[in-house]
């Protein structure tokens, strides 16, 4: 595609329920990032993909985020046991190894209630 | 550890006037350092970026940065301000190494521009 993609756009889940969230990166990028960005906040690093491999997790919250790539192209974030905490805007961003440009998506609002 | 500060959460400018947006970096290796613009629910979208080179770097927009090592900044201005400007800035830094340049965001300077 020409751009990030991810979806949904908007979720509202209940406290205790499970979500996942989908990003779609720029054809041929490597590259996978997932980052959090709380209301009135900067984003703040979750998670690193280079392919499939989940280089660097450091992010994490806690061991309720879980996040994967399996085939290097689509990557998805679940968050078990969601708490009112979790709520925040998730953004993916793509890279390719010779630019070092990262392109978002326009993210996925997570609210839970 | 790298981190980033933003001075100044909320700036407001005239139309037409210079719009200076501060921001001041801490990295212990030579960093990247990136300008993104965010308007509301959109993600980020880049404005300019310094990597190597010249200091005074050019984005889109209008808008420029210049690096200053000695100061470790890396501040954003636009000689004339217009009212399509108005959006959240984010200053990021990353390191040059392993990571895929993994960014580390400022927490955002919200801009207004009046009429």
């Amino acid at each position: 595609g020409a751009g990030v993609s991810q979806s949904p756009r908007y979720k509202v889940a209940k406290r205790g329920q499970d979500v996942a969230l989908r990003c779609d990166p720029i054809s041929g990028h490597v590259s996978l990032f997932w980052y959090q960005q709380a209301l009135g906040q900067g984003p703040e690093f979750l998670t690193y993909f280079q392919n499939e491999a989940q280089l660097d997790k450091s992010g994490l919250p806690s061991d309720r985020f879980f996040a994967e790539r399996p085939e290097g192209s689509v990557s998805t974030l679940k968050i078990q046991r969601t708490q009112q905490e979790d709520s925040a805007v998730y953004l993916c961003a793509s890279s390719s190894p010779r630019n070092t440009e990262a392109f978002f998506g326009q993210g996925t609002r997570l609210t839970v209630v | 550890a790298q981190s980033v500060t933003q001075l100044g959460s909320h700036v407001s400018v005239s139309e037409g006037a210079l719009v200076l947006l501060r921001c001041n970096y801490s990295s212990s290796v030579p960093p990247y350092l990136f300008w993104y613009v965010q308007y509301p629910n959109q993600g980020l979208q880049l404005l300019l970026k310094y990597t190597t080179g010249a200091t005074l770097v050019k984005g889109i927009n209008g808008f420029e940065a210049e690096f200053k090592k000695s100061e470790t900044s890396f501040h954003l201005t636009k000689p004339s301000a217009h009212m399509s400007d108005a959006a959240e800035y984010f200053c990021a830094v990353s390191d040059q190494g392993g990571g895929g340049n993994k960014l580390t965001f400022g927490t955002g300077t919200q801009l207004k521009v009046e009429l």
